[in-house]
This record gives structure tokens, C-alpha cells and sequence, in this order.
């Protein structure tokens, strides 16, 4: 099945600094969605980009589908951008799979 | 409009018994997916819903099964608990396949 890496791993951040977090996949995709999940669990959907680039206040994503990675943005971070970053792709109508996810802290 | 509704929260059950979850989706929205969330194996699909029919079927043992309902609602199953069933069970609904998924808060289920 398709493969999901997201990078990095962990983020620490001082509160209004920038951030570009990274998620590749191993095969052509028809869905890919960023989803930010708090401290609370909650699953939050920020973008549904399966090519091309999208923005919505201080976060932006841009997916290049033919080389099959994604990118998600956030500027001026704030410490409620606190929590775990998914992506999630999906491939000719199978199943969606989910990247590790990437925990970020931003610090006051 | 309401989000996506899940039931219970929070559920304590014994080895070997059954248990229920249900999702009641944002209205309008046909199709509703399962997923379970481990610390170690992450966010996996268990199964996707669309107008009542089974679309997709993630890779669970025959334990875990579910259902979608005329007005869009669904349960899932799970028979023979075992003990590395607890998880959060998270219900996502969507317009129809492959669109925007909207989350629950998620069913914690601890299994003893």
C-alpha cells in the first residue's frame, strides 16, 4: 500500500516564528487532506489539496502532486497552533492512509 | 450546523465482551469512515460508509464491523474485545468519497 512519511518528526517553536512541515507519499494520490489534531484530541481539518496551493489566515499548504509531496506553512505561529500535524492520502478510492504526524510545541 | 456527534465519550469494558459506537454525521453528509488511534500504530481506517453500502474495508480482523443507516448514521462493532482494542475511535463524515473529512471528538475505549 501507499506509503506516508512526515518530517519532522517534533518541532519546538518560539511563539511568532515560521514553519514548513513535510509530508511525502509513495504513489500518485487523488485525495490529500492536513489535519491539525489539539491537545485534546479534537481532528481539526485545515486543507483538502490534492494539487496546488491553498491559504487560510496564517497557515498555507501546497501539494506537487507529480512529485508527490505536500508542504504545510504557518506563519507567526501561536501557542495554540500547539498539537500533531497529519496528512492523509488517499489512492483511486482506497483506503485513507495517515502519516505519522509531526507534534508541534510552540512556546510562549 | 452540528458537527459530526460521536457516543459515548468514554467506555470501560471487560476481555471478551462487545461493544457498540455511534456517529451521527453533519447533515448532508452521505458518507462516514471509522478510524482507530493508537500511540503505537497512529490513525488507521477501519471502514468507509456511503449511502448505506460498505465502500472501502481497512485491514481489522472480522471482530470489527459496522453499518450506515437510511438518514446516514452509523455504528461500529466490535465482538471478543481484547485488550489491544483500546484505542479512541474517531468517525469522520464527509459530502460524499473522497471529500473534506470533518471529525468527531472520538469514542476513548479501554478495554481490561
Amino acid at each position: 500500500g501507499i506509503q506516508v512519511e512526515q518530517s519532522p518528526p517534533d518541532l519546538i517553536l518560539q511563539e511568532g516564528a515560521n514553519s514548513t512541515l513535510r509530508c511525502n507519499f509513495s504513489d500518485s494520490v487523488n485525495n490529500l487532506q492536513w489535519f491539525h489534531q489539539n491537545p485534546w484530541g479534537q481532528l481539526i481539518n485545515l486543507f483538502y489539496i490534492p494539487s496546488g496551493t491553498k491559504q487560510n489566515g496564517r497557515l498555507s499548504a501546497t501539494t506537487v502532486a507529480t512529485e508527490r509531496y505536500s508542504l504545510l506553512y504557518i506563519s507567526s505561529s501561536q501557542t495554540t497552533d500547539s498539537g500533531v500535524y497529519f496528512c492523509a492520502v488517499e489512492r483511486n478510492n482506497n483506503d485513507m492512509r495517515f502519516g505519522a504526524g509531526t507534534r508541534l510545541t510552540v512556546k510562549p | 450546523k452540528a458537527g459530526v456527534t460521536q457516543t459515548p465519550r468514554y467506555l470501560i469494558k471487560t476481555r471478551g465482551q462487545q461493544v457498540t459506537l455511534s456517529c451521527s454525521p453533519i447533515s448532508g453528509h452521505r458518507s462516514v469512515s471509522w478510524y482507530q488511534q493508537t500511540p503505537g500504530q497512529g490513525l488507521q481506517f477501519l471502514f468507509e460508509y456511503f449511502s448505506e453500502t460498505q465502500r472501502n474495508k481497512g485491514n481489522f480482523p472480522g471482530r470489527f464491523s459496522g453499518r450506515q443507516f437510511s438518514n446516514s448514521r452509523s455504528e461500529m462493532n466490535v465482538s471478543t474485545l481484547e485488550l489491544g482494542d483500546s484505542a479512541l475511535y474517531l468517525c469522520a463524515s464527509s459530502l460524499e468519497p473522497l471529500a473534506a473529512l470533518h471529525f468527531g471528538n472520538g469514542t476513548r475505549l479501554t478495554v481490561t
